[in-house]
């Protein structure tokens, strides 16, 4: 079964604008990690946040991870056309990697 | 860089047939998977391997077997190919998991007529 859940499904922004995106999950992990994926392409890794972890940086992406609520957000600070793409959450509580289903972003010129 | 490579980007095969869906990494990774994607579905794993020979079902693995004769090989089966079979199949690989990046294959695009 899926762990992670992404919310929204889909989120269109204009270009500069800020785009968050959020993931949910059922069971305790020890990683999480954001993953990017262009139309008909395979996923992209873009960041990981360990479970002990509470913020963490990379560039324009900011990724936040609340074990208590059992839920972490991705946040693309000054959002360009080129971020269009679908963006999904992977936990790793049991040996393998399960994916959300994904945000589609479009960020409009 | 890792390259994970996916024999054949699109294929369109008959109701019955049996299809190969190949898979190759260079990094040495351990870890091997296959995925299927499908609209408003995300990712759903069908299977992945530890290690040579070894073999774990993922959460959808009817209609579907694997092999892993060789570390940086994992093939996906698809012994009677049906049409609800029609998706994109994505191979990955990852040295162990936890805390560890997942490469990906480009995908491959399967339709079953």
């Amino acid at each position: 079964s899926q762990q992670g859940e992404e919310d929204p499904q889909a989120l269109s922004i204009q270009e500069g604008e800020n785009a968050t995106m959020n993931c949910s999950y059922k069971t305790s992990i020890n990683n999480l990690q954001w993953y990017r994926q262009n139309s008909g392409r395979g996923l992209v890794h873009l960041i990981l946040i360990r479970s002990n972890e509470r913020e963490k940086h990379s560039g324009r992406l900011r990724v936040t991870l609340d074990t208590s609520k059992k839920s972490s957000s991705l946040l693309i600070t000054a959002s360009r056309a080129a971020d269009t793409a679908s963006y999904f959450c992977a936990t790793d509580a049991n040996d393998d990697m399960r994916f959300g289903a994904g945000t589609r972003l479009t960020v409009k010129p | 860089d890792v390259k994970v490579t996916q024999s054949s980007r699109y294929l369109v095969k008959r109701t019955g047939e049996k299809v190969f869906l190949e898979c190759v990494q260079d990094m040495d990774h351990e870890n091997m998977f296959w995925y299927r994607q499908d609209p408003g579905l995300g990712l759903r794993l069908i299977y992945f391997s530890y290690d040579v020979k070894m073999k774990e079902k993922g959460d959808i693995p009817e209609g579907y077997s694997v092999s892993r004769e060789k570390k940086e090989r994992f093939s996906l089966i698809l012994e009677s190919a049906s049409t609800n079979q029609t998706s994109m199949y994505l191979c990955a690989s990852s040295q162990g998991v936890n805390g560890n990046t997942i490469y990906f294959g480009e995908g491959s695009w399967l339709t079953v007529v």
